[in-house]
């Protein structure tokens, strides 16, 4: 069965970092470009940040750029979030998401974890 | 910067049908794009990949009552026979290199 299973998340006092992790299981994690997704509380999804297996090449929105970091340990079949700066606006449940296909590109996520939730207050 | 638009709401009688629509902006109408189900404190559910020319290709256990369908910038998603499992919000996906990855704001599908 394909899975993935996010953690690490918290609540954060603002400019506070945090490190999310998503293990994946069922699938040839290190063949596909992963992403992290967010939903603020009743709000919509909003793609946050990608990175292709091979080569490592990430990409970010604007909202976070310059403030997460994503990375992965294929070996551990794990993607990361590393979160640095935390604003009152980044509180949101993170999903992480796998592509349809594997290639070093974007597809339809064809399979979603139940997320992780993130806090930021003081 | 590719928009996704989608009417926030839309709702049908029980058995009913129902149709939800996904445009693309104009630059980007050719483009494919995907439908998830989000059911109320869930995570989002792959429901199918709807391409421009209406092909559509279903995720794992996705049922027959669930179609896709294309018509210019604007992209389908068909509800048959509805229940009241179905209420949930629908969202459509797009991406492409250059654009990363766009989610349109959601429809909120009632079922009366």
């Amino acid at each position: 069965e394909v899975q993935l299973v996010e953690s690490g998340g918290g609540l954060v006092q603002p400019g506070g970092p945090l490190r999310l992790s998503c293990v994946a299981s069922g699938f040839s994690f290190s063949t596909y470009a992963m992403s992290w997704v967010r939903q603020a509380p009743g709000k919509g999804l909003e793609w946050v940040s990608a990175m292709f297996g091979t080569g490592g090449t990430t990409y970010y929105a604007d909202s976070v750029k310059g403030r997460f970091t994503i990375s992965r340990d294929n070996s551990k079949n794990t993607l990361y979030l590393q979160i640095s700066s935390l604003r009152a606006e980044d509180t949101a449940l993170y999903y992480c998401a796998k592509p349809k296909t594997a290639r070093q590109s974007y597809d339809a996520f064809d399979v979603w974890g139940r997320g992780t939730m993130v806090t930021v207050s003081s | 910067q590719v928009v996704l638009t989608q009417s926030p709401s839309a709702s049908a009688s029980l058995g009913a049908s129902v149709k939800l629509t996904c445009t693309l902006s104009s630059e980007y109408s050719t483009y494919a794009i995907a439908w998830h189900q989000q059911k109320p404190e869930k995570g989002p559910r792959y429901l199918m990949k709807v391409n421009n020319d209406g092909s559509h290709s279903k995720g794992d256990g996705i049922p027959d009552r669930f179609s896709g369908s294309s018509s210019g910038a604007e992209r389908y998603l068909t509800i048959s026979s509805l229940q009241s499992d179905d209420e949930a919000d629908y969202y459509c996906q797009t991406w492409a290199t250059g654009i990363d990855v766009v989610f349109g704001g959601g429809t909120k599908v009632t079922v009366l």
